[in-house]
């Protein structure tokens, strides 16, 4: 157990619909990173929050957005859904000291997304 | 081409068997290296940091070549345990953690 939760852990949707994914992170963590796997492919990098801000970004389009609030924990928003979308949807948290890497990240389990 | 290429794999072994895993990356500006684990339908953990004097973590051995952006991990005495992906991992990034896994290798040890 890593102590990051996701929520909901599995969820379909329909095209052009909309969704938003939850994260509590591990206690003591300051930094929240999202990451999308598709079947059979290695997680992608969508972006992480540090101190409620975006704090840097993968190769997504802006309807992909996220927020981070004071108790560390994040949300995924993803827009528009479309059929490519459908995959697990991972958060990761670690602890970041000033301008120093992060920490190892600890993943949750994930959010399986179907978008139909 | 992909920032990070590992070996495609399947790689089916018995136990008991040594298996290496390859991984090279483009980026040379990649500031640290890892290999993940990841089980059927789970979430990734980190296995091992992966540094350029080469480090071992009992039947796991880990090497960096920075100069060929070569990765690699060398499994010994494999265990019916040890079947899962092995995830090649590189972190970018100087202002924060943002981690650039490859595909993936899957290992699958039978008895």
């Amino acid at each position: 157990e890593t102590g990051v939760t996701q929520s909901p852990t599995h969820l379909i949707k329909t095209r052009g619909q909309q969704v938003t994914l939850r994260c509590s992170s591990q206690s003591g963590h300051n930094t929240v990173s999202w990451y999308q796997q598709a079947l059979g492919q290695g997680p992608q990098f969508i972006f992480q929050y540090y101190r409620e801000e975006e704090n840097g970004r993968g190769n997504f389009p802006p309807r992909f957005s996220g927020l981070q609030f004071p108790n560390y924990s994040s949300e995924l928003n993803v827009n528009a859904l479309e059929l490519d979308d459908s995959a697990l949807y991972l958060c990761a948290s670690s602890h970041r000291q000033g301008r120093g890497n992060a920490g190892e990240l600890f993943f949750g389990e994930g959010s399986r997304l179907t978008v139909l | 081409r992909k920032e990070v290429e590992q070996d495609p794999g399947p790689f089916n072994v018995p136990e008991g068997a040594t298996v290496a895993f390859n991984c090279t990356y483009s980026n040379s500006a990649s500031q640290s290296f890892f290999w993940y684990r990841q089980d059927c339908r789970k979430e990734p953990k980190l296995l091992m940091s992966v540094y350029s004097s080469g480090n071992e973590d009992g039947r796991f051995t880990a090497q960096l070549n920075r100069a060929s952006q070569y990765i690699s991990l060398l499994i010994r005495d494999s265990k019916l345990s040890d079947s899962a992906t092995y995830l090649c991992v590189v972190n970018r990034w100087q202002a924060g953690t943002a981690l650039i896994f490859g595909k993936g290798t899957t290992l699958s040890v039978s008895s």
